[in-house]
């Protein structure tokens, strides 16, 4: 079975700061990764998502997660962060092969831009 | 662009009353779900579908049953809602891995309180 874990449930940070929001996952075959954001009464859209060949992904509005397979780890970052950048953020996780039934969410990290 | 529509944004309900919770996608997608989300514990499948008539028990059915008649609804019942059931459910849509990776498409969620 698969498990991720996110580090932190909330992340404060100024604008224009970089963050890095963590995600560790646990699974014993290949797997895919993901990262959802959801803004505000809203719900979650894709960010970015690794399935295979470079391990540094790249996604919408600046921000990009690189696999790492050592330490299972698939971390999102962002260099520089603005104010709409606020809202909650999934780390997930589906085995190679599995149904997006098998989609396994982390408990998400809230990501609080202060001015 | 793909949208998945929830009916109600929010809703107020009894204990012990039947509950639906409809949604519908305009994107011919086979796969929908239905997920709670609580805070501190990120998204939980409830069900999944991925045809016509077809349903698949997610990571907490107890209390719930699905009805998918139509390719474009999929409906979520809560036979008798219980106190423990006030929850935000998303219901999320997309096409099946085996088309390309399709990412889930989420409607904006249903806040539903039982009192």
């Amino acid at each position: 079975a698969q498990s991720v874990t996110q580090l932190d449930s909330q992340v404060p940070v100024f604008e224009e700061a970089p963050v890095e929001l963590r995600c560790n996952y646990s699974s014993s075959v290949s797997v895919y990764l993901f990262w959802y954001v959801q803004y505000p009464n809203q719900g979650l859209q894709l960010l970015l998502k690794y399935l295979s060949g470079s391990t540094l992904v790249k996604g919408i509005n600046g921000f990009e997660a690189e696999f790492n397979k050592s330490q299972t780890s698939f971390h999102l970052r962002k260099p520089s962060v603005h104010i709409s950048d606020t809202a909650e953020y999934f780390c997930a996780v589906r085995r190679y092969g599995g149904s997006q039934g098998n989609l396994i969410f982390g408990k998400g990290t809230k990501l609080s831009v202060k001015p | 662009d793909v949208k998945v529509t929830q009916s109600s944004r929010y809703l107020v309900k009894r204990t012990g009353e039947k509950v639906f919770l409809e949604c519908v996608q305009d994107m011919d997608h086979e796969n929908m779900f239905w997920y709670r989300q609580d805070p501190g514990l990120g998204l939980r499948l409830i069900y999944f579908s991925y045809d016509v008539k077809m349903k698949e028990k997610g990571d907490i059915p107890e209390g719930y049953s699905v009805s998918r008649e139509k390719k474009e609804r999929f409906s979520l019942i809560l036979e008798s809602a219980s106190t423990n059931q006030t929850s935000m459910y998303l219901c999320a849509s997309s096409l099946p891995p085996g088309q390309g990776y399709s990412p889930l498409h989420f409607g904006n969620g249903t806040r539903l309180t039982v009192t």
